[in-house]
């Protein structure tokens, strides 16, 4: 089974731009969640969809959004980039949200804003 | 809210020797507690979880709710245990909706 995918590997922006993130789950994985990692602030949850829906979210600003598409891949926007954005974006997924569903990690996105 | 502290950011040991991941968690609820590791040039992956008890590559973990502590143990580290490991935590219930918290992380040197 093929794990989790995520596009682009590499991305540099300047400030002000807007950038999308795609992740591709696991097939048959409905849940998809969100990382931020930076050497500062370790992991940090983003936003966690099911079903199209957004059931979470973390403590980020609205410049992070993302959506769900019906074959369950996401993508995640930032709009309006600033030099604190730059980061691993890691996407996870699993079966279904929950205690009891492991959540397979992506290679994750590096995202460098200058 | 929740939070989860790994007191050591780096942890040293030579071959052969136990090693012990220290893991302290807040949370006013159930939680449910991970340890996931990633080994060099390689993602992020889960090594075990509260609820399945399990022992996974001689590795243990057990919850001690008095202390609020969740441990990863091993009596005789290897060298390809070499890696950063990072505690989580998951409320309990079903309304986590795919939330982890995680610890900053601690990364383990096992010396030949």
């Amino acid at each position: 089974k093929a794990g989790v995918t995520q596009t682009p590997r590499y991305l540099i922006k300047t400030r002000g731009q807007q950038v999308t993130l795609s992740c591709s789950p696991i097939s048959g994985h409905r849940s998809v969640s969100w990382y931020q990692q930076t050497p500062g602030q370790g992991l940090q949850f983003l936003f966690e969809y099911f079903s199209e829906t957004q059931r979470n979210k973390g403590n980020f600003p609205g410049r992070f959004s993302g959506r769900q598409f019906s074959n369950s891949r996401s993508e995640m926007n930032v709009s309006t980039l600033e030099l604190g954005d730059s980061a691993l974006y890691l996407c996870a997924s699993s079966l279904v949200a929950g205690v009891s569903n492991e959540q397979f990690f992506g290679p994750g996105t590096r995202l460098t804003v200058l | 809210a929740q939070r989860v502290t790994q007191p050591e950011k780096l942890l040293s040991v030579f071959k052969g020797a136990p090693v012990e991941l220290k893991c302290n968690y807040s949370y006013s609820g159930s939680p449910e507690l991970f340890w996931y590791v990633q080994y060099s040039r390689q993602r992020l992956q889960l090594l075990l979880r509260h609820i399945s008890r399990e022992s996974i590559k001689g590795f243990t973990a057990d919850l001690n709710k008095g202390e609020t502590s969740f441990h990863l143990k091993k009596p005789f580290a290897q060298e390809e245990d070499s890696a950063m490991y990072y505690c989580a935590l998951m409320r309990a219930g079903g309304t986590s909706y795919g939330k982890l918290t995680f610890g900053q992380g601690t990364i383990l040197t096992v010396h030949p």
